[in-house]
């Protein structure tokens, strides 16, 4: 099956600086990629739908000079956390998606990313 | 527009009894659905999912769940809970167009008692 992969899995970095977290497709190509956001207890957020060679689109209250998303391959998209403050601290999960011949769109999602700022 | 509407946030169950996780949707055109399971500090696996065919899926970990047009409902269920199935459940449906995210649940959580 389709495989994705993020890293890192966990960091945790000083309030103020920037972090950036990847997200790969290992055996498939994806044309769209999303970024969500996962607080405890909850469902996932989407933040953005990152698609390769054009800029991302973001989901209304969700800054995207905060959170910058580049996608410059077919395989890979970044998500940087800037100037990153305690509030920021969450589980990041990305996907990449698959448009299949049964016309519906499958997700395969990487295991996530714990980032905890200091 | 498509939503997904998970009844109970929490169930609990003994080890060994009925699992039933309830989902039920809404959607203006045929729908395509998943059930996603989501352990502690992990991402997302996928358990099952209806596309076409069979309405009554079979998916992994012995979870199954019947497609029900006339109820617009996906509920999961398992006949006998194990210690392992404790975990949080997202149920999701796919949107039409190529390229747009599965629209989830807000998810319920699984709780196994011995």
């Amino acid at each position: 099956g389709a495989v994705v992969s993020q890293h890192p899995s966990w960091v945790i970095c000083k309030s103020g600086t920037s972090v950036k977290i990847e997200c790969r497709s290992l055996d498939f190509q994806a044309t769209t990629m999303f970024w969500y956001r996962q607080f405890p207890k909850q469902s996932l957020m989407l933040m953005a739908t990152s698609n390769e060679g054009s800029k991302a689109t973001y989901e209304q209250g969700v800054e995207k000079d905060k959170f910058l998303i580049n996608h410059a391959s077919l395989t890979l998209s970044t998500l940087t956390v800037t100037s990153a403050h305690p509030e920021d601290s969450s589980f990041y999960i990305c996907s990449a998606t698959l448009w299949t011949s049964g016309d519906y769109n499958e997700q395969f999602f990487g295991p996530g990313t714990r980032l905890t700022v200091l | 527009a498509q939503s997904v509407t998970q009844l109970g946030s929490h169930v609990s169950v003994s080890e060994g009894a009925l699992v039933l996780l309830r989902c039920n949707y809404s959607s203006s055109v045929p729908p395509y659905l998943f059930w996603y399971v989501q352990y502690p500090n992990q991402g997302l696996q996928l358990l099952l999912k209806y596309t076409t065919g069979a309405t009554l899926v079979k998916g992994i970990n012995g979870f199954e769940a019947e497609f029900k047009k006339s109820e617009t409902s996906f509920h999961l269920t398992k006949p006998s809970a194990h210690m392992s199935d404790a975990a949080e459940y997202f149920c999701a449906v796919s949107p039409p167009q190529a390229g747009t995210a599965l629209i989830f649940g807000k998810g319920t959580t699984l709780s196994v008692s011995s």
